[in-house]
């Protein structure tokens, strides 16, 4: 089946610093989301992409589908406190409806 | 709050005891999954309903045991767990079967004695 790598698995930065975070796949993905947990609680959507080479924003959040269709990445900008959790990818191939979630990225902020 | 909840949030159980997990959607959606949420693990796809129909089982063992009474409704019964079953069960719901967006319930935490 298909797998997801996501990297980094973890991250440790300070508050007012971007972040980026990517993940790969063995196939060719048509749909790219990316989801955030925090936690006790589930997965959140943060960005949904359908398009090879899509650029889509959600305030500090920006996330480009890869123009192989084998990768996306997450960016965040200027991190702030609430931005910690666990940050996962996930994606669905051709004709299939299932989705393939990646091992996450979990974010922690230094004060 | 994404509009599916889950009851119990937290479930401690022995092997023998026989318990059911919760969930609730209030989107109007069709389809309803549960997942399985283990340390450094992916989330793994455990069972799908679109309209109170079954329509995916991933080789789950029979100890779990999924239920849905309505579109809104699903749980998941358990009898006889081990130990290795302890994780986060998520539910989620999404408008149909293979549509994009999937809403996910906060989970239930299982712990397995």
């Amino acid at each position: 089946g298909q797998q997801l790598n996501q990297s980094p698995q973890s991250m440790f930065i300070q508050e007012g610093e971007d972040v980026s975070m990517n993940c790969t796949s063995s196939s060719i993905f048509n749909t790219w989301l990316w989801y955030k947990q925090d936690p006790g609680e589930g997965p959140v959507l943060l960005i949904a992409l359908y398009k090879a080479g899509e650029l889509t924003s959600n305030g500090r959040l920006t996330a480009q589908f890869g123009i192989t269709r084998k990768d996306s990445f997450l960016n965040i900008s200027a991190s702030i406190p609430s931005d910690v959790g666990i940050y996962f990818c996930a994606g669905r191939t051709f004709g299939n409806e299932k989705l393939t979630f990646g091992t996450g990225t979990r974010l922690t902020i230094i004060p | 709050e994404t509009g599916v909840t889950q009851t119990p949030r937290h479930l401690v159980m022995g092997m023998t005891n026989k318990k059911s997990l919760k969930c609730e959607q209030h989107l109007g959606h069709n389809a309803m999954y549960w997942y399985k949420q283990s340390a450094k693990k992916p989330l793994e796809l455990m069972f799908v309903y679109s309209l109170e129909e079954r329509v995916e089982n991933n080789s789950v063992p029979s100890r779990f045991s999924p239920e849905c009474p309505n579109s809104s409704h699903l749980f998941l019964h358990l009898h006889t767990l081990q130990p290795e079953d302890s994780a986060l069960y998520l539910c989620a719901s999404s408008q149909e079967v293979g549509n994009n967006e999937q809403f996910f319930g906060p989970g239930t935490r299982l712990t397995v004695l």
